[in-house]
């Protein structure tokens, strides 16, 4: 089965700094989303990526997708506390049922 | 867009009870759902695939017989967690596929005292 190892498991950063967090596939990516989630709460998706070397953003959140290296990073430019939350990718198979999986999650505080 | 619907958003059980989960797309028929469960910091794991019209197919180390999945109709899936321990307390979210989109239920979160 294909596993989703996100790294770092958590970070804590001061308000206004960059960060990235990183999604490694142990499988061919076929698409990767990336969504941000609270405990206890719905997850919020943030961007989709299918193509290698897609690049996509969303306010100060950049994702990108090497698909030779399998794997996809996100990157979040002068942090805010707004930002803090479990930050969580996932994959799905190319074909079938659409088995959709998720990374490990990367929890993130923002300090003000 | 697509929107999934769970009910209830939160339940309170006693030990040895059991609780049923709904999972409903309201504006989308899906023949497949899935079930995921969280525990507090860490990511979700995928439980099982619901299949409408025949039996659900569990991930590894998941116990079919603890969490009954029923697909009942094409909008529907339940998920009925049987003798519930404290140990079951957790968070699950549903999800069915339209298309090659996901969407997702906004979650229940599951005491057992």
């Amino acid at each position: 089965s294909q596993e989703l190892e996100q790294s770092p498991q958590s970070l804590i950063v001061q308000e206004g700094k960059n960060l990235t967090i990183n999604c490694t596939s142990s499988k061919t990516l076929y698409g990767l989303y990336w969504y941000k989630q609270k405990y206890g709460e719905g997850l919020i998706f943030l961007m989709m990526l299918q193509k290698g070397g897609e690049e996509k953003s969303h306010e100060k959140i950049t994702a990108k997708l090497d698909e030779k290296k399998q794997q996809s990073s996100l990157h979040i430019t002068a942090s805010q506390p707004s930002h803090a939350g479990i930050y969580l990718c996932g994959a799905d198979k190319p074909s079938g049922t659409y088995k959709y999986i998720f990374g490990t999650g990367t929890r993130l505080k923002v300090l003000a | 867009g697509a929107v999934v619907s769970q009910h209830p958003s939160w339940v309170i059980c006693k030990s040895g009870t059991s609780v049923k989960i709904e999972c409903r797309s309201l504006d989308f028929q899906a023949t497949t759902m899935f079930w995921y469960r969280q525990f507090p910091k860490q990511s979700l794991m995928l439980m099982a695939t619901s299949n409408e019209g025949s039996k659900a197919t569990y991930e590894q180390g998941v116990e079919k017989d603890k969490f009954l999945i029923n697909h009942a109709s094409l909008t529907l899936s339940t998920l009925t967690v049987t003798s519930a321990h404290p140990e079951d307390s957790s968070f699950y979210i549903c999800s069915a596929p339209r298309g090659r989109e996901q969407y997702f239920g906004p979650g229940t979160r599951l005491t057992v005292t």
